[in-house]
């Protein structure tokens, strides 16, 4: 399958704790994408890094990108409940289609 | 700029019946993709339209289908639903030519079929 696999499935952590998500892929990728997604709502995008690079910053979140393992990271630090969400990737492989993950719940305790 | 515009936010509906779903896209974006989310099959692509032409289709059967207007405006129609078509059906939208497939999406009409 092209979809992206994730892990963990759910994780919750303190307030203030980082958040580490990861996910695994199978093809070949032009970019990977970060999305957020609250509750019922629609997914928001974070962030997406290249085929061409390991790793990238935006405010608190840090991604990194391994093309020979097929596997990407997102790392939230300093997690606030407002972080509270579920988190996918999306592979984009040159098609115009994005293929989504499985996602990762995260759940930030106050 | 106003976001992707979904309408309606909720939707039930009994099997059998058909159902259209509406969807404003960003202004300037001409590329509207559907997409279906249910717990079990996660995120799935349905179909991309640009240029009021379906460019890209998932593998959905063909009860699924939509259309695009020629203001970028999408609709998506399901006929003779099944109780397995209750999901958030997500549409998102992107601007031609910028060199990145980044979707903003719109936050999704809730179709419950009882």
């Amino acid at each position: 399958s092209q979809q992206g696999e994730e892990d963990p499935q759910a994780l919750s952590i303190q307030e203030g704790e980082n958040a580490t998500m990861n996910c695994s892929y199978k093809t070949s990728i032009n970019n990977l994408q970060w999305y957020r997604q609250n509750s019922g709502r629609g997914l928001v995008h974070l962030i997406l890094i290249r085929s061409n690079e390991r790793e990238k910053h935006s405010g608190r979140l840090r991604v990194t990108l391994d093309t020979s393992k097929k596997s990407s990271s997102l790392l939230i630090t300093a997690s606030r409940a407002a972080d509270t969400a579920s988190y996918f990737c999306a592979l984009d492989t040159g098609r115009r289609a994005l293929t989504f993950g499985s996602g990762t719940r995260l759940q930030v305790q106050p | 700029k106003a976001g992707v515009t979904q309408t309606p936010r909720y939707l039930i509906k009994t099997r059998g019946q058909q159902v259209t779903l509406s969807c404003s896209p960003i202004s300037g974006h001409r590329s509207v993709s559907w997409y279906q989310q249910t717990p079990g099959q996660g995120l799935q692509f349905l179909f991309e339209y640009f240029s009021e032409t379906q460019r890209n289709k998932g593998n959905f059967p063909g009860r699924f289908s939509g259309r695009q207007f020629s203001n970028s405006r999408s609709e998506m129609n399901v006929s003779t639903l099944e109780l397995g078509d209750s999901a958030l059906y997500l549409c998102a939208s992107r601007p031609i030519g910028t060199g990145f497939n980044i979707q903003y999406f719109g936050a999704g009409t809730r179709l419950s079929v009882l």
